[in-house]
């Protein structure tokens, strides 16, 4: 069954604007990892956040996490054309630190 | 660094051929690697833990007779779909992680094979 569940679905903003993704999960973790798929490619790691953290950052990424509310969410700053990708938000639950579930994931669409 | 390869990208075969999926991890050793199968425009569901030495592990669900995994090194895992049918017709995903603190590092994902059984 699926951990993660992102909102909104999908996303369209225009090239500048700041995109904002949420992730909410059921049950407690180790860690929440973001990740982007291109369309038809694998994923690739954007950002790590431990479950003692709140936020983090890593150039126009922004990352929070509030376990009180099982949710995380993704920043965007200064969204480019080439930010468009869907982005799938993943947990490491407690107790089984090596398997990650995914979230239903983002669709971003980045307009010039 | 931490590439993970994954061949082939594309593999069209018919109905109760077997199909074998390659997945390496070119600089880094993993004794762990993972199988994923996504959906067109949905989430990535896992299949399987493959092991290095050991026999993959399972998810709910997934057949282990219909996807033979194989994890002959450390750099190596191998999804075999076995009898494959239209409804095996997907995107699979293989991932790995380096060596070390599982509890704080990414996964690396290779760029995925679409399978199409006709």
């Amino acid at each position: 069954s699926q951990q993660g569940e992102e909102d909104p679905q999908a996303l369209s903003i225009q090239e500048g604007e700041n995109a904002t993704m949420n992730c909410s999960y059921k049950t407690s973790i180790n860690n929440l990892q973001w990740y982007r798929q291109n369309s038809g490619r694998g994923l690739v790691h954007l950002i790590l956040i431990r479950s003692n953290e709140r936020e983090k950052h890593s150039g126009r990424l922004r990352v929070t996490l509030d376990t009180s509310k099982k949710s995380s969410s993704l920043l965007i700053t200064a969204s480019r054309a080439a930010d468009t990708a869907s982005y799938f938000c993943a947990t490491a639950l407690t107790g089984t630190a090596s398997k990650l579930t995914f979230g239903t994931g983002t669709r971003l669409q980045v307009t010039l | 660094g931490a590439v993970v390869s994954q061949h082939p990208s594309r593999v069209i075969c018919k109905s109760g051929t077997s199909v074998k999926i390659e997945c390496r991890s070119l600089d880094f050793q993993a004794t762990t690697m993972f199988w994923y199968r996504q959906f067109p425009k949905k989430s990535l569901m896992l299949m399987a833990t493959s092991n290095e030495g050991s026999k993959a592990t399972y998810e709910q669900g997934v057949e282990k007779d219909k996807f033979l995994i194989n994890h002959a090194s450390l750099t190596l895992s191998t999804l075999t779909v076995t009898s494959a049918h239209p409804e095996d017709s997907s995107f699979y995903i293989c991932s790995a992680r380096e060596l070390g603190d599982a509890y704080n590092s990414p996964l690396h994902f290779g760029n995925g094979t679409r399978l199409t059984v006709t």
